[in-house]
């Protein structure tokens, strides 16, 4: 199975700030990667896919990067209505996800 | 619109069974393949399995072996989760998600979810 870690647990920042969160896979998956968000009793949303993807209809502030074993999701300024839980997911081999990552209003 | 609801929240005891229905409208069911999630309780989520609707090929997690049983009807555009023997600690959120974007070893991105189905197993 590929392990996946994902940092920090828990982010706090005010709106307009930047952000960013990393992923590390245990092994290798090229590209295959994913961001989602997702807010307390909601389905996933997808953010980003290929690592740098944007899913259509999500803002522009959202943007991927990385390939191989490291990767990183970053808003580009905060706003209201990104505080919620990300999470990434790695699709090269079955799927695994990271442990999610809290945004919450410093 | 393209969507993906789920049947409602179960209540199940030990050792019981318990069968999530997925229906897809707004695209062609067969043409994606639907993957099925789950979530325990402040644990990460987790993919269970998966079934290619057009052929009604299916895959399992080793974790849901033997427990698991996912299935199709392509004429009500509708896949099916169900889960045997259950334990307490399958007391979980059990999504349904379509994949567009195989790595064509199993592994999908994931761009249309259900709203999920809570499952609770308690006596």
């Amino acid at each position: 199975d590929i392990q996946m870690t994902q940092s920090p647990s828990t982010l706090s920042a005010s709106v307009g700030d930047r952000v960013t969160i990393t992923c590390r896979t245990s092994h290798s998956i090229s590209s295959w990667l994913a961001w989602y968000q997702q807010r307390p009793g909601k389905a996933p949303k997808l953010l980003i896919y290929k690592a740098s993807t944007l899913e259509s209809g999500v803002p522009s502030r959202f943007s991927g990067s990385g390939s191989g074993t490291e990767f990183t999701l970053t808003i580009s300024s905060l706003q209201p209505d990104d505080f919620a839980t990300y999470f990434c997911q790695q699709y090269h081999s079955y799927s695994t996800f990271g442990q999610g990552t809290k945004v919450e209003i410093k | 619109q393209v969507q993906l609801v789920q049947s409602g929240a179960e209540v199940k005891k030990p050792g019981a069974s318990v069968k999530v229905s997925c229906k897809a409208s707004g695209y062609t069911f067969t043409n994606y393949p639907i993957h099925w999630v789950w979530q325990a309780p402040g644990q990460r989520l987790e993919w269970i399995g998966w079934i290619i609707p057009d052929n009604g090929n299916t895959k399992y997690s080793q974790k849901f072996q033997g427990r698991l049983t996912i299935t199709r009807d392509t004429s009500a555009s509708t896949a099916y989760m169900q889960l045997s023997s259950l334990r307490y600690e399958d007391t979980a959120v059990f999504f349904c998600t379509r994949g567009f974007d195989s790595s064509g070893y199993y592994g999908d991105a994931f761009d249309i979810w259900g709203q999920g189905t809570v499952v609770t197993v308690s006596s």
